[in-house]
């Protein structure tokens, strides 16, 4: 059974850094590409980041890029998100996504964990 | 950037056909995934590239895409099936490729 397990979430001050974890279970790690995706309170779905299976493709949203930064260890089944600088509008909940296949045009997210809340406030 | 357009709401009684559309500038060219998301729960995976289902989601969900418009097709609406619904392209018209959600659209069950 696949199994996406975020944490490091919680309340930040704006400005400072919060790092995001996702251990994954369940499936070959190492064969996926594997997202971000965070959803503002009562808002919609926005892709964050995604990283190819090797960390060879990375992606970033607008919103985010020069911020954050994804990475991936393949030897722990894990997944990261480094957030700087955050702002008010980081508050949201942080899903970690699993690639159908691989990183680019076409693939879609096949397994979702239960997400992570990032709350940015003063 | 590539946008992509869903209708807020989609209303049906039980039983009947719910259509939710999802336009985008010829996004009949493009790969489109479709996600059902219940309040409280992450979202799942109902319809990828285009028409296929994951297994273990009811036959009753279709997809189709062609010129600006995307189409998730749900037969035979459960009162389960009440949630938001999202469709997803790639967008890689610039020289980095960005994942597109629509906006959502809340399919209510009457």
């Amino acid at each position: 059974e696949v199994q996406l397990v975020e944490s490091g979430g919680g309340l930040v001050q704006p400005g400072r850094s919060l790092r995001l974890s996702c251990a994954a279970s369940g499936f070959t790690f190492d064969d996926y590409a594997m997202h971000w995706v965070r959803q503002a309170p009562g808002k919609g779905l926005e892709w964050v980041s995604g990283i190819s299976w090797n960390s060879g493709s990375i992606g970033y949203a607008d919103s985010v890029k020069g911020r954050f930064t994804i990475s991936r260890d393949n030897a722990k089944n894990s997944l990261y998100l480094q957030m700087n600088s955050l702002r008010a509008e980081d508050t949201a909940l942080y899903y970690c996504a699993k690639g159908r296949n691989y990183y680019g045009s076409g693939s879609c997210f096949d397994y979702w964990g239960q997400g992570t809340l990032v709350t940015v406030s003063s | 950037s590539y946008v992509l357009t869903q209708p807020p709401s989609v209303s049906v009684a039980p039983g009947q056909t719910a259509r939710i559309t999802c336009g985008g500038n010829n996004i009949g060219s493009k790969s489109v995934h479709w996600y059902q998301q219940k309040p409280g729960q992450a979202p799942v995976l109902v319809v990828y590239d285009d028409s296929d289902r994951p297994s273990g989601i009811p036959e009753r969900f279709s997809g189709s895409n062609s010129g600006n418009t995307a189409t998730l097709t749900i037969s035979r609406v459960e009162a389960g099936d009440e949630a938001d619904y999202y469709c997803q392209v790639w967008d890689s018209s610039s020289d980095h490729p960005d994942v597109v959600f629509g906006g959502g659209t809340k399919l209510t069950v009457l």
